[in-house]
């Protein structure tokens, strides 16, 4: 693994349905994000972690939840998946507080019908 | 309210020169970023500003003013690869990004 990986790369998923986007670093990086992209919105952030052990709600948290067990893997569950949340999820990381480059997975294109 | 404004999409030919340019309005200001978005690919860093002034890297430079609330992406010598979504996002008080939607940047032959 080099980066971030993120999986699956593409879902179609039943509304209703619990769904799980995995997302792993080996970069050692301290924080990790979740973002959403929909066309003509910049990216808005849904759930991060500073730390491992540590989680906060971004922009748009409702519907999503998050854990960070450890340094590498930082998984977002949609609880009850709904039509409005179909788009694309990026898991991104960065070396912590003081550096800004981020570091993005290549993207998860979930669809909720 | 917190608001980054960029143009939607531009155009410009290859070998030529095109300024991409960003304003916002941020509760605070720690720095200013660029990135670059090919087509259904992931976001890639380009550039970093947090004082004024121009940044060259290359053939992409950036320039920031902050008492203007105001930055731009410079791209010289287009070449057909540089076709690709910039976005640029701003670092608030908190240290959370907030970003623009981005600027589709057509190139021509």
């Amino acid at each position: 693994i080099a980066g971030i990986t993120q999986a699956p790369t593409s879902q179609i998923l039943a509304a209703g349905r619990r769904m799980t986007l995995r997302c792993t670093q080996d970069m050692r990086h301290n924080a990790m994000y979740w973002y959403r992209q929909d066309l003509g919105l910049g990216l808005r952030l849904i759930h991060y972690s500073n730390t491992a052990g540590t989680t906060g709600k971004g922009e748009v948290p409702d519907g999503y939840s998050v854990s960070r067990a450890n340094t590498d893997d930082f998984p977002l569950t949609l609880a009850s998946a709904v039509p409005s949340q179909t788009s694309v999820y990026f898991c991104a990381s960065s070396g912590g507080v003081g550096t800004g480059e981020l570091f993005f997975g290549e993207g998860s294109r979930l669809t909720v019908l | 309210g917190q608001n980054i404004d960029q143009p939607t999409e531009m155009t410009a030919t290859e070998g030529a020169i095109v300024q991409i340019n960003c304003t916002y309005q941020t509760s605070g200001f720690n720095g200013l970023f660029w990135y670059q978005q090919h087509a259904g690919e992931a976001p890639t860093f380009l550039s970093y500003n947090v004082l004024d002034g121009l940044e060259e890297k290359g053939r992409f430079s950036s320039f920031l003013s902050r008492s203007k609330g105001y930055s731009y992406l410079l791209l010289k010598e287009l070449q057909m690869k540089d076709s690709a979504s910039y976005l640029c996002a701003v670092r608030d008080s908190n240290y959370q990004l907030i970003w623009g939607a981005g600027t589709k940047l057509i190139i021509k032959p």
